[in-house]
């Protein structure tokens, strides 16, 4: 079945840098577009990013335009959202999460928690 | 872009039934039917349970409905359970650069 794991959050430095991936198993991401999602401590769900199945589009939210990059390892079926100059406001769990067989968000990964911190 | 506009809390005993809605503009909501609902326990991750305005996934309760009128859409619970004690989220598609847009999130607590 579709399975989506994140990995790669941690603690970071206020400016430093952090890649995340999304793993997808039960499917190969050329089938499914995938989002990120974020959602900090007590706060609600904030769309971050999407890349589409074929890869050939990739969409920024405003607050992380010039600063998160998406990019994709077909053979490891695998999704990155590699993330620059970070600052407290991007401390979240983020999610990765299918425009899958029914809609968009349809199947979600567990998250992975960032927190920007000195 | 702003986040659609849920109330922040809504309550009900056991075997009501309570509604929660979820306001946009004519961007969002009131132009695209792939508005969504999820529902989110606590420290879980959020989990779909209407899409395309009234559809239900496979295995949703068919206690969960929703509906959508001009710029404002609805999801009802009936018979109210403890299980349903949760975050509920909308989401809309939106015509703006940001591509989707998320509510602002309502709890959900059984008296």
């Amino acid at each position: 079945q579709v399975q989506l794991v994140e990995s790669g959050g941690g603690v970071v430095q206020p400016g430093g840098s952090l890649r995340l991936s999304c793993a997808a198993s039960g499917f190969i991401l050329s089938q499914y577009g995938i989002h990120w999602v974020r959602q900090a401590p007590g706060k609600g769900l904030e769309w971050v990013a999407f890349i589409r199945n074929d890869g050939s589009k990739k969409y920024y939210a405003v607050s992380v335009e010039g600063r998160f990059t998406l990019s994709r390892d077909s053979p490891k079926n695998t999704l990155y959202l590699q993330m620059l100059s970070l600052s407290a406001e991007d401390t979240a769990v983020y999610y990765c999460a299918t425009r899958g067989p029914l809609t968009d968000f349809d199947y979600w990964g567990q998250g992975t928690l960032v927190t920007v911190s000195s | 872009q702003s986040a659609l506009t849920q109330p922040a809390s809504v309550s009900g005993s056991p075997g009501q039934s309570i509604t929660i809605s979820c306001t946009g503009t004519s961007s969002d909501v009131g132009e695209y039917n792939y508005l969504s609902w999820y529902q989110q326990h606590p420290g879980k991750a959020p989990k779909l349970i209407i899409y395309d305005v009234d559809n239900r996934p496979s295995g949703v309760s068919n206690r969960f409905s929703a509906s959508k009128s001009g710029i404002t859409a609805s999801l009802t619970i009936s018979g109210l359970q403890a299980e349903d004690e949760a975050d509920y989220y909308c989401s809309s598609y939106t015509s703006s650069s940001i591509l989707y847009v998320f509510g602002t999130g309502t709890k959900v607590t059984v008296l």
